[in-house]
């Protein structure tokens, strides 16, 4: 079974600009979850999807923004970058459903740097 | 709001050497605890998923507990090897439906 893919692996923007990140889920899993890691601030919680809806927001400002296709495909959009989103962005899967909190697989991450 | 805390921030061991990493979490109303491995660049690596019903798992060298009570878990690794190098990470997950990371436990093991 394929793991979770994210594309593209590295990204170099400017200041202002707007970057996509694509995360592809395991087969049969309907929940994506997005993460941000820095040296700094170690791993944060930014959002997670699950049959197209967002469930849960972390505390990042509106910039960062998300949606999941009816693949259960998501991207995540970072708009008017700043220095200070240069990271390893982290997609994981899940299968999202029934109660509790199911086993979250990682993809390779895309490093997005910001000059 | 959750924090988690793994001790020591990094560890340096020889070959062969049997080790514990720990995690304390300051919520224990959590659904579960989860074990990762991190090389340099890369993505994270799932090692262990611990219920919050559960005392332990077990997966070859490695062995997590999980203390809900207290709010801590260890991590055994036997008989350490090179290629056990990595950052181990712990999480847990609660009703806020996404996962609280600790800062990780850089581990060397010498050959």
């Amino acid at each position: 079974k394929a793991g979770v893919t994210q594309t593209p692996r590295y990204l170099i923007k400017t200041r202002g600009q707007q970057v996509t990140l694509s995360c592809s889920p395991i087969s049969g899993h309907r929940s994506v979850s997005w993460y941000q890691q820095t040296p700094g601030q170690g791993l944060q919680f930014l959002f997670e999807y699950f049959s197209e809806t967002q469930r849960n927001k972390g505390n990042f400002p509106g910039r960062f923004s998300g949606r999941q296709f009816s693949n259960s495909r998501s991207e995540m959009n970072v708009s008017t970058l700043e220095l200070g989103d240069s990271a390893l962005y982290l997609c994981a899967s899940s299968l999202g459903s029934g109660s509790g909190y199911n086993e979250q697989f990682f993809g390779p991450g895309t490093r997005l740097t910001v000059l | 709001k959750q924090e988690v805390t793994q001790i020591p921030a990094a560890l340096s061991v020889p070959e062969g050497e049997n080790l514990v990493l720990n995690c304390s979490f300051t919520d224990s109303a959590i659904y579960n605890l989860q074990w990762f491995r991190q090389d340099p660049g890369k993505g994270l690596t799932s090692l262990l998923l611990i219920q919050s019903s559960q005392r332990e798992q077990t997966s070859g060298r490695l062995n997590a507990s999980l203390d809900k009570s207290s709010g801590r878990s260890t991590l055994y690794i036997a008989a350490s090897q090179p290629g056990d190098s990595a950052t181990y990470l712990c999480a847990v997950s609660g009703s806020a439906r996404q996962l609280t990371f600790g800062s990780g436990t850089q581990l060397t093991v010498l050959p």
